[in-house]
């Protein structure tokens, strides 16, 4: 198996700029986590999805942050506009019921906003 | 709030010498407590989860161990590559799925 494809590996963009984090889950996962890292908060969840349906988004910053899942096998994080202290690196990660609380995480996306 | 402390925040040990980290929590109703591996620009790797006190997990040179407040992670005689930041998580919120991170150990072996 791929393990969990996330993309692009890298993007820098100008403050006020939209942005848009793509990811592919695990084949056969029905969970899907966003989580946010940073040296001053470590990773925090951001949102997480159960077969393509948003369950909890407590951990999204603010209405800057949307994140979509139109089918089981894509998810997209967008953050519009971009601020500077969005500065992150941002994992994608995927589970399945079966296999309890494991979760896989993807290379992560990490964003410098200027 | 459900918290997660991890201890040392970085520990450099010497190829072969034996040490733990620590991850202490405060949550209510345990409902699990997970440890991952994170190489610098990677994602978290899973290692291990506990679900109970006194149960331990072995892999390796890597021994898990959980107590009502706390978790150890053991490193037996560790090599350099076990070099890696890591990091402990328990689920919280009430769902065994959103998972409150540690701040994580930043683990150095020297040859």
């Amino acid at each position: 198996d791929a393990g969990v494809i996330q993309s692009p590996r890298h993007e820098v963009t100008e403050m006020g700029q939209e942005v848009t984090l793509r990811c592919k889950p695990i084949s056969g996962h029905d969970y899907l986590f966003w989580y946010r890292q940073t040296m001053m908060r470590g990773l925090e969840l951001l949102i997480y999805f159960n077969n393509n349906v948003p369950i909890d988004d407590s951990g999204m910053p603010e209405d800057r942050f949307s994140a979509k899942m139109p089918n089981a096998s894509f998810s997209t994080l967008k953050i519009q506009p971009s601020e500077p202290r969005d500065s992150a690196v941002y994992f994608c990660a995927s589970s399945f019921l079966r296999g309890r609380e494991t979760q896989y995480f993807g290379p992560g996306t990490r964003l410098l906003v200027l | 709030e459900d918290q997660v402390t991890q201890s040392p925040e970085a520990l450099r040990l010497q190829e072969g010498e034996s040490s733990s980290l620590n991850c202490s929590y405060t949550v209510s109703g345990l409902r699990g407590l997970f440890w991952y591996r994170q190489d610098p620009g990677k994602g978290p790797e899973f290692l291990f989860t506990l679900y109970s006190a006194g149960e331990e997990k072995e892999k390796e040179r890597l021994k898990a161990t959980l107590t009502k407040k706390e978790s150890f992670l053991h490193i037996t005689a560790p090599k350099p590559e076990d070099s890696a930041t890591y990091l402990c998580a328990v689920p919280s919120g009430g769902s065994n799925y959103k998972l409150t991170f540690g701040k994580g150990t930043l683990l150095t072996v020297n040859p």
